[in-house]
């Protein structure tokens, strides 16, 4: 049982480019969702998806798409990468709340540097 | 909206010390409240979770008690091992908040042999 799985798991970016960070998860969980942690600021939420072909926006979505084509896979694209973006990225997936309880599973992270 | 306060970090302790970790939370009606722990190099997951007021979520030592009338869910382990040395997160899951956390900021627990 992988769980959900994020590659690559460490990236170097000069400013300017662009890459995706993929994170799949094999739950068949509806929500899947992308944080980034930075130091003193705990985990702050990027984009979020409720099922394929739905997403929007979280706290901190600028510099950043997404897409759902399918339930497993919630790719984040860097459009153009800077020095801000530099961070250690995770994406979650859960079940679509039925009860306050339910359980995030998350990936291993992706630790990006943008030089 | 929505916001969860821990105590400033990092905390060091020597083995067999007791633990307590603040967490403090501010949402309205009534959210369910999550410990998740970060072990070096990987990614979160679920230490302990309560969904309603006064309930006590517990597992591997490790005990936090829902309290409405402080707005809090402190984290506390009677006796903590090296093996314990991770990044804590308190977060929470509000009453209109679908599916989404919230987040604190994180406490770095160092213990010590």
């Amino acid at each position: 049982n992988a769980g959900v799985t994020q590659t690559p798991k460490f990236q170097v970016l000069k400013t300017g480019q662009s890459m995706t960070l993929q994170c799949a998860q094999d739950m068949n969980h509806e929500y899947m969702s992308w944080y980034r942690q930075d130091p003193g600021m705990g985990l702050r939420l990027i984009h979020y998806s409720v099922g394929a072909g739905i997403t929007d926006q979280g706290e901190v979505p600028n510099g950043y798409n997404v897409s759902r084509s399918t339930t497993e896979d919630f790719p984040l694209r860097l459009l153009s990468a800077a020095p801000s973006q530099t961070s250690v990225y995770f994406c979650a997936s859960s079940y679509l709340r039925t009860g306050g309880g339910t359980e995030a599973f998350f990936g291993q992270g992706t630790r990006l540097t943008v030089v | 909206g929505n916001s969860v306060t821990q105590m400033e970090g990092p905390v060091t302790l020597s083995e067999e010390a007791f633990l307590t970790i603040n967490c403090t939370y501010t949402a309205t009606g009534y959210p369910s409240l999550f410990w998740y722990v970060q072990y070096p190099g990987e990614g979160l997951q679920l230490l302990l979770k309560a969904t309603k007021a006064d309930d006590k979520g517990s597992n591997k030592g490790f005990e936090a008690t829902y309290r409405k009338e402080t707005t809090s869910f402190h984290l506390e382990k009677g006796s903590v091992q090296v093996s314990d040395s991770a990044v804590y997160f308190c977060a929470l899951r509000g009453e209109t908040s679908g599916s989404r956390l919230t987040f604190g900021e994180g406490t770095q627990l160092t213990v010590n042999p």
